[in-house]
């Protein structure tokens, strides 16, 4: 299996546009996670799904801020509008028990 | 939100020397997890814990699950350069409305002088 998939690697953009992330779990696990990574706080849990379906949102910071899983093999991240401060590294993760297994991130910039 | 007390922040050391690293919590968890993160990579998963007071071991790491469910070790023996990185702990717990929780430390950048 090539692990959990996101694109892009990087994105930059200006602050007020719409920001999708995208992320392919590995196949088979029924979990999937988004996280953010900031220097200042560390790295923390956005939402995640359990077979397809949202469990918890309640790291998401914002409204501006939503996640879909429309099936197993696919997610997105979005956030409109962006504001400079959503800059950051995204990891989406997936799992099939306890042990979950991190994409590479994509930096998110916004200028 | 909510993060795992992590401890050191940071260490040198010289290669070869034994590292240990720990992670402390106000809370109970039901699993334990280590991970290490290489610069622009995402964390990979080193060990993980399942029961209160378990000690596993994953070649040179060895990690224990803390009696009180509160905490965690990991240490590495004989370290070598490619050790370098920032190791995370987390912890995960079922809330009271059957949902995960996931936390994780604020980490420990560890680096190896040759």
């Amino acid at each position: 299996d090539a692990g959990v998939i996101q694109s892009p690697r990087h994105e930059v953009t200006e602050m007020g546009q719409e920001v999708t992330l995208r992320c392919k779990p590995i196949s088979g696990h029924d979990y999937l996670f988004w996280y953010r990574q900031t220097m200042m706080r560390g790295l923390e849990l956005l939402i995640y799904f359990n077979n397809n379906v949202p469990i918890d949102d309640s790291g998401m910071p914002e409204d501006r801020f939503s996640a879909k899983m429309p099936n197993a093999s696919f997610s997105t991240l979005k956030i409109q509008p962006s504001e400079p401060r959503d800059s950051a590294v995204y990891f989406c993760a997936s799992s099939q028990n306890n042990e979950q297994f991190f994409g590479p991130g994509t930096r998110l910039t916004v200028l | 939100g909510q993060q795992l007390n992590q401890s050191p922040q940071s260490m040198f050391i010289q290669e070869g020397e034994d590292v240990s690293m720990n992670c402390t919590s106000s809370s109970i968890f039901n699993t334990w997890l280590w991970y290490k993160q290489d610069p622009g990579e995402g964390p990979v998963l080193l060990i993980a814990l399942y029961k209160a007071g378990e000690l596993t071991s994953n070649g040179r790491l060895t990690a224990q699950f803390g009696i009180t469910r509160k905490d965690s070790f990991l240490n590495i023996s004989a370290s070598i350069p490619s050790d370098v990185g920032i190791y995370f702990c987390a912890g995960q717990k079922i809330t009271t409305s059957g949902t995960y929780k996931y936390i994780f430390g604020t980490g420990t950048r560890l680096k190896v002088l040759a």
